[in-house]
């Protein structure tokens, strides 16, 4: 059973361009989320997805950034005219989501650099 | 605001000793509580949930306490190996599914 996926594993762009990372949750997971960690600091939720439906973008910068989960395909991640603070490193999870208890399981991370 | 703090500095223990890690909150009223683990340029794995209403949870030679008085969850790992060495985190429920991530505690464990 695979894991969680997440593509590509590291991404370069230039400040202005768009970037794109996907994940594909574990095989079975219907629920998505979406963190980003910075040097030194913790991982900060940012958008929490079921197919086709936003749950929670709290998280969520207003601008530039939006997330999908479409009936097929993978969880998308899209980051519109990217600037330097945006580089991170970009983690989803899934899980099954049935009730609150349910542990998460990560991706290995996609590790966006904007130059 | 909602606050989780772990410490900031390493944890260096010798192999065979018990490692604690502690995971603080503020202005929080978490339904239950985390623990990942992390690995350099990986994505955390997930070891041991415990609920609002227990107050510890043992996994193999890990065990939790939450003590949601003082809000305070202590993190154990017994027998410690070089292996364990990595950076922590605890996480609290928010929300949904939701989950609100401390900065992580790294532990190294020497030989």
């Amino acid at each position: 059973n695979a894991g969680v996926m997440q593509n590509p594993r590291h991404l370069v762009r230039r400040r202005g361009q768009e970037a794109r990372l996907r994940c594909s949750p574990m095989k079975g997971h219907s629920h998505v989320y979406w963190y980003r960690q910075l040097p030194e600091e913790g991982l900060k939720f940012m958008v929490y997805l079921q197919k086709e439906n936003i749950i929670d973008e709290s998280g969520m910068p207003k601008e530039r950034f939006s997330a999908e989960f479409p009936k097929e395909g993978p969880s998308i991640l899209r980051i519109q005219q990217v600037v330097r603070g945006d580089s991170a490193a970009y983690f989803c999870a899934s899980n099954a989501g049935q009730g609150i208890t349910y542990e998460q399981y990560f991706g290995p991370g996609t590790r966006l650099t904007v130059t | 605001s909602q606050k989780i703090e772990q410490n900031s500095e390493a944890l260096n223990i010798q192999e065979g000793k018990t490692a604690t890690l502690t995971c603080n909150y503020t202005n929080y009223s978490p339904a239950y509580l985390q623990w990942y683990r992390q690995d350099p340029g990986r994505g955390p794995v997930f070891l041991l949930l415990i609920r609002e209403n227990e107050k510890e949870k043992r996994k193999e030679r890990l065990k939790v306490t939450f003590d949601t008085t003082l809000k305070q969850s202590l993190f154990h790992i017994t027998a410690s190996q070089p292996a364990d060495s990595a950076t922590y985190l605890c996480a609290l429920a928010s929300g949904y599914s939701t989950l609100t991530f401390g900065k992580g505690t790294m532990l190294l464990v020497s030989p």
